[in-house]
C-alpha cells in the first residue's frame, strides 16, 4: 500500500483560505468515505481535525472542513492564522486486511 | 482525565530488545482500538499496526508484519509494541492512538499518545 500523494507545502496570508489535497487511488481515498484529517506541530502528537470525510470532532475549529471527490480528499482551512502553522496529514481506510494509509504530509506557512 | 500514556524515552543497541507500553485511562480500554505509528527523524507519518484488547485481534501493516510484534493487557488497560532485535533504522518516535470500535466505520485515530522516542545507536 503506496502513501498518498500530498503537497509537500501550502502557504497563504492570515485570514486567506487555503486548500491540502490528499490523493490516493480507488483502494482507498476513491473506494470509502472514511478519510481523516491530522495536526501536527513541531515536537507534539497528531491531533485529529476531521474523520469521515468532512465531520469535525467536539472542539475543532468550524475553519477547517473536508470533502471529496473521487480519489481525492481535500482539507480546506479558512481565515488562515498563525497557529494553523503545521504539519497536515491525511489517513485513509484501505481495506480489513491493511485498514490504513497515511498522506505524505503538508507543511503550512502561514506568511 | 481521558489520556494515552506512552513509556519514556529509550537509548538501545543494536540486536537488543525492546518493549514500550501505551496505557489509556478515563475511558473504557475494551471500547477502542490501539494503533502504533512510527514517525522517523523529519519524516511523515507511518501506520504500524492495530490491536483490539478486548480479544487481541491484531492487524499489521505489511511494511511492519514480522518485524514487530503489537500486544496488550486488557486488566491493566496497556497496549505494547515490542522488537525482537532494534537495528539503527529503527530510530523514531512511536505514538499509539485509539480508534473508536464500531461494527463498520470509525477508522481514524481520535485520540494520542504523546510518542515514545527508540534511539538505537552502538
Amino acid at each position: 500500500q503506496s502513501a498518498l500523494t500530498q503537497p509537500a507545502s501550502v502557504s497563504g496570508s492570515p485570514g486567506q483560505s487555503i486548500t491540502i489535497s490528499c490523493t490516493g487511488t480507488s483502494s482507498d481515498v476513491g473506494g470509502y468515505n472514511y478519510v481523516s484529517w491530522y495536526q501536527q506541530h513541531p515536537g507534539k502528537a497528531p491531533k485529529l481535525m476531521i474523520y469521515d470525510v468532512s465531520k469535525r470532532p467536539s472542539g475543532v475549529s468550524n475553519r477547517f472542513s473536508g470533502s471529496k471527490s473521487g480519489n481525492t480528499a481535500s482539507l480546506t482551512i479558512s481565515g488562515l492564522q498563525a497557529e494553523d502553522e503545521a504539519d497536515y496529514y491525511c489517513c485513509s481506510y484501505a481495506g480489513s486486511s491493511t485498514p490504513y494509509v497515511f498522506g505524505t504530509g503538508t507543511k503550512v506557512t502561514v506568511l | 482525565e481521558v489520556q494515552l500514556v506512552q513509556s519514556g524515552a529509550e537509548v538501545k543497541k543494536p540486536g537488543e530488545s525492546l518493549k514500550i507500553s501505551c496505557k489509556g485511562s478515563g475511558y473504557s480500554f475494551t471500547t477502542y482500538w490501539i494503533g502504533w505509528v512510527r514517525q522517523m527523524p523529519g519524516k511523515g507519518l507511518e501506520w504500524m499496526g492495530i490491536i483490539y484488547p478486548g480479544d487481541s485481534d491484531t492487524r499489521y501493516s505489511p511494511s511492519f508484519q514480522g518485524q514487530v510484534t503489537i500486544s496488550a493487557d486488557k486488566s491493566i488497560s496497556t497496549a505494547y509494541l515490542q522488537w525482537s532485535s532494534l537495528k539503527a533504522s529503527d530510530t523514531a518516535m512511536y505514538y499509539c492512538a485509539r480508534r473508536p470500535i464500531a461494527a463498520a466505520g470509525n477508522w481514524y485515530f481520535d485520540l494520542w499518545g504523546r510518542g515514545t522516542l527508540v534511539t538505537v545507536s552502538s
